[in-house]
């Protein structure tokens, strides 16, 4: 099992650009999640979903939108990117209470 | 509004036993997690409570408090790879999970 994985893993991204950053996991794992997490803050939850073809909004999705046509795959898309979208991303997914994390992705957006 | 407090940063010395503390405010109360993180690498689980008490596992241990709002997790026989941050979590009345800051935890030999 690959578990959870994520392309690519840095990416730089010029104001206005837009890019999707892939998720994939491999458990058969209903729910999955996009998080950002900024220097010296927690996790914050961006979309999520509960089974192919059901997502919903978290804490922070302005600028975001996401899709789920399979259970193994959850990509999320920036539009017109900004330099407040300058983050690590990582993709979850969960089971029994534990979620599994992907390697996450460096985004710098200048 | 939801909260997740927990101390920023704690030292401790390798062999040693260090407890982090985490209070949280939610609305809902449906688990609390601890989660390890070292530097640029993703979250791992490490523990997660839901009924009052005390959960051990190895050189790990966690403890909750619903009434108080209140967990801690307890490191024992630090080792130099126990240096990262620990991040509290809880699971609110909607199912999602709302994450603390993190406490980055530095051993010195």
């Amino acid at each position: 099992n690959a578990g959870v994985t994520q392309t690519p893993k840095f990416r730089i991204l010029k104001i206005g650009q837009s890019m999707t950053l892939q998720c994939a996991q491999d458990m058969n794992h209903n729910y999955m999640y996009w998080y950002r997490q900024d220097p010296g803050m927690g996790l914050k939850l961006i979309y999520y979903s509960v089974g192919a073809g059901i997502t919903d909004k978290g804490e922070v999705p302005n600028g975001y939108n996401v899709s789920r046509s399979t259970t193994e795959d959850f990509p999320l898309r920036l539009e017109l990117a900004a330099p407040s979208q300058t983050s690590v991303y990582f993709c979850a997914s969960d089971i029994y209470n534990e979620q599994f994390f992907g390697p996450g992705t460096r985004l710098t957006v200048l | 509004g939801q909260n997740i407090d927990q101390p920023t940063e704690m030292t401790a010395t390798e062999g040693a036993i260090v407890q982090i503390n985490c209070t949280y405010q939610t609305s809902g109360f449906n688990g609390l997690f601890w989660y390890q993180q070292h530097a640029g690498e993703a979250p791992t689980f490490l523990s997660y409570n839901v009924l009052d008490g005390l959960e051990e596992k190895g050189r790990f241990s966690s403890f909750l408090s619903r009434s108080k709002g209140y967990s801690y997790l307890l490191l024992k026989e630090l080792q130099m790879k126990d240096s990262a941050s620990y991040l509290c979590a809880v699971k609110d009345s909607n199912y999602q999970l709302i994450w603390g800051a993190g406490t980055k935890l530095i051993i010195k030999p």
